[in-house]
């Protein structure tokens, strides 16, 4: 059945290490979306892509790094130079092409550095 | 800079009453606005949405409101239950894709 995934669901990783989180959509969405969320802070917009091979920065996109190869699939890596990268990364998709309409998210990935 | 803002970081209100949940957005090109439902440790569930065109949309207990001159919107919930307890978010849309969120606020109803 169609929709969005995130995997892992936890990520242990080591200061200093980059890290890919993995997002993939069956939905055939047009634009995806990656979101960080932090207590008390909401969700806060990281990179968003509208479609293939092209992406834009969003909000907080220092200390991340992108790639959209495949309509399906949209990889975060949360490089060393993210300084606090402690955090819940959302990822989401939307239909984009046409009317308005509403993002998809993911279950998310507890991303914890040590 | 924020450009979607929720105010209130709580509200608590008693089964079956409204609960009223409050946001404001500073951007005049967002075009289509939506609200979110999340528990924790999972991603948000779409509730309900509404286009600029529009000043108000239902959808069963829920119902959104807006305001374009005061750049603000509502979300109701009617009657409120104990599932309803979550954190909201509310979400706007402007026509570059750009998917923008308030910080939410957290709804505990009390039995």
């Amino acid at each position: 059945d169609g929709g969005i995934t995130q995997s892992p669901k936890y990520l242990f990783r080591k200061e200093g290490q980059n890290v890919t989180l993995s997002c993939e959509q069956n939905l055939n969405h047009d634009a995806m979306y990656w979101y960080r969320q932090d207590p008390g802070q909401g969700l806060r917009l990281i990179y968003y892509s509208q479609i293939v091979n092209d992406f834009q920065k969003g909000d907080i996109a220092e200390g991340y790094s992108v790639s959209r190869e495949k309509k399906e699939s949209f990889p975060l890596t949360v490089t060393s130079a993210q300084k606090n990268p402690t955090a819940f990364y959302l990822c989401a998709s939307r239909a984009a092409s046409g009317a308005n309409t509403e993002a998809f998210f993911g279950q998310g990935t507890r991303l914890t550095v040590v | 800079d924020q450009q979607v803002k929720q105010n209130s970081p709580s509200l608590s209100v008693q089964e079956g009453r409204i609960s009223i949940l409050n946001c404001d957005y500073t951007n005049s090109m967002f075009d289509y606005f939506l609200w979110y439902k999340k528990y924790p440790a999972e991603g948000p569930t779409f509730l309900i949405s509404i286009s600029s065109i529009k000043d108000k949309n239902e959808d069963g207990r829920f119902t959104v409101f807006l305001n374009k001159s005061a750049k603000h919107l509502s979300l109701h919930i009617v009657p409120s239950q104990p599932g309803d307890s979550a954190v909201y978010f509310c979400a706007a849309l402007n026509n570059d894709y750009k998917l923008s969120f308030g910080a939410g606020t957290t709804v505990t109803v009390r039995a």
